[in-house]
C-alpha cells in the first residue's frame, strides 16, 4: 500500500497568514494527489485533483503543487472559515489511501 | 445540486451485521463510480471501497480492513449505492460517508454521513 505522511499534524496561524501543509508519498503517484478540508461535524469537502487543478468553486486562495513525491497544499492568506482539519488522498492504487491530516488552528 | 445522503446506521453487537444505504440525486448516478469512505471518532479518513460503474462491469474493490466482511453494491434504477457489513468489531465504530467519484477518477462529493457503533 502507498503510505501518505502528512505534515504537520496541526499548526496554529492568524488570519492573514500563508500557510502550506506537505503530503509525502511513500512512492511514485504521479499527481494522483487530491486534497479535502472537513470541518467540526461536517462531511469533507474536495478542494484540489490531480496535485494542483481547483475543484469548481474552490477559492484561488488555494492552490497545490508537487515535486516528485512531495506534494504542499497552500492558503495564500488564511480567512476564519479556513480553520479545518486538511486531508491529502492519493488516487493512483487501490487502496486508496489517506494522509493523517492537518488541524489548522487559530492562533 | 449533486447531493448523496446516507442512511442505516445503527448500534449493533460484536459480530453483527449491517446495511449502510446511500440515496443520490442531481446527477446520473449510473455514469459515476461510487466510494465508501469512513471516520472513526476523532481519527482521520479511511477509504473504505469502491464500486465501478456499468460501463466498468460494476468491479469492487475494498481496503484490507474489510475485505471478505463487507460488500458494495448498488441499483442504478433507484440511485441508490449500498454498504452491506458483516463480522463488525468494535473497529468498524465509525462515520461512514458515500461519496461520488467524478469522471477524472476523483473523489468530489462526501455525504455528511451515518454513524455505526458496533458495541455491547
Amino acid at each position: 500500500d502507498i503510505q501518505m505522511t502528512q505534515s504537520p499534524s496541526s499548526l496554529s496561524a492568524s488570519v492573514g497568514d500563508r500557510v502550506t501543509i506537505t503530503c509525502r508519498a511513500s512512492q511514485d503517484i504521479n499527481n494522483y494527489l487530491a486534497w479535502f478540508q472537513q470541518k467540526p461535524g461536517k462531511a469533507p469537502k474536495s478542494l484540489i485533483y490531480a496535485a494542483s487543478t481547483l475543484q469548481s468553486g474552490v477559492p484561488s486562495k488555494f492552490s497545490g503543487s508537487r515535486s516528485g513525491t512531495y506534494f504542499t497544499l497552500t492558503i495564500s492568506s488564511l480567512q476564519p472559515e479556513d480553520f479545518a482539519t486538511y486531508y491529502c488522498q492519493q488516487y493512483t492504487n487501490y487502496p486508496l489511501t489517506f494522509g493523517g491530516g492537518t488541524k489548522v488552528e487559530i492562533k | 445540486e449533486v447531493q448523496v445522503v446516507e442512511s442505516g446506521g445503527d448500534l449493533v453487537q460484536p459480530g453483527g451485521s449491517l446495511r449502510l444505504s446511500c440515496a443520490a440525486s442531481g446527477f446520473t448516478f449510473s455514469d459515476h463510480d461510487m466510494d465508501w469512505v469512513r471516520q472513526a471518532p476523532g481519527k482521520g479518513l479511511e477509504w473504505v471501497g469502491r464500486i465501478r460503474n456499468k460501463a466498468n462491469t460494476y468491479t469492487t474493490q475494498y481496503a484490507a480492513s474489510v475485505k471478505g466482511r463487507f460488500t458494495i453494491s448498488r441499483d442504478d434504477s433507484k440511485n441508490s449505492l449500498f454498504l452491506q457489513m458483516n463480522s463488525l468489531t468494535t473497529e468498524d465504530t465509525a462515520v461512514y460517508h458515500c461519496a461520488r467519484v467524478n469522471l477524472n477518477y476523483v473523489t468530489d462529493y462526501l455525504g455528511q454521513g451515518t454513524l455505526v457503533t458496533v458495541s455491547s
